[in-house]
């Protein structure tokens, strides 16, 4: 599976959007760029993916660039529901999930 | 829909003694199985893997051990606790083959005492 780097960590004001990079730039053509969140003493929740098109569900849109190198995960109208970990996972077989550190991100009244 | 259940949520052991964690998922049939382990502020690690009754595959070596007697359920034991078994514990789910979404559970919190 292809590396990603995220930020550290991130902040956004409640209500606005919230955008929030990923690089993965060694990606190969069938792999797919996954988004996870993790709130604080939870298990992860599975936000979106996708392979080459955006994709949009009621959670969050995903925009992977045109040379798939990159993609953003994008919460519209951020809540303060919304601060969790949130980790982008590139993969294409196996069965384990790497999770990496993720970007921790904080949403502000 | 599909729901997965763990137990219990939180649990305190001393070393030594043996553990039982125990997953069931509803409304689906012939998951994918996973026990994850993440240890204070580190990284998720995949424990073991299961793709169908009595198949369990390891991702590393440890004392513990895991068993899937029925379709929907996982278990995660060990005969003896060490102290570097301490860590919350995910059980998770996958649809199929074909898909690689994975649906966690609540967690258990271990503390080895």
């Amino acid at each position: 599976d292809a590396k990603t780097t995220q930020p550290t960590s991130m902040d956004c004001a409640e209500g606005r959007a919230a955008n929030l990079p990923c690089n993965h730039s060694t990606i190969s053509g069938n792999e797919y760029v996954y988004w996870y969140r993790q709130i604080h003493s939870q298990g992860p929740q599975y936000i979106i993916h996708g392979l080459k098109n955006n994709e949009t569900n009621e959670m969050a849109s995903l925009i992977i660039t045109e040379d798939r190198k990159s993609s953003t995960l994008i919460l519209p109208h951020a809540t303060l529901r919304d601060t969790a970990v949130y980790y982008c996972i590139v993969k294409d077989s196996g069965y384990a999930l790497n999770f990496g550190k993720g970007t921790s991100l904080l949403v502000t009244p | 829909s599909q729901t997965i259940h763990q137990w219990p949520a939180t649990l305190v052991q001393p070393v030594g003694s043996p553990l039982s964690l125990e997953c069931t998922v509803e409304g689906t049939s012939n998951p994918n199985l996973y026990w994850y382990r993440q240890a204070a502020g580190r990284g998720l690690q995949l424990l073991f893997y299961s793709v169908g009754i009595g198949q369990i595959s390891s991702e590393v070596p440890q004392n513990l051990s895991a068993s899937r007697p029925q379709d929907r359920q996982f278990i995660l034991s060990s005969k003896k606790l060490l102290l570097s078994d301490s860590g919350f514990y995910l059980c998770a789910w996958q649809p199929g083959r074909s898909s690689y979404e994975q649906y966690f559970g609540p967690g258990t919190r271990l503390t080895v005492t």
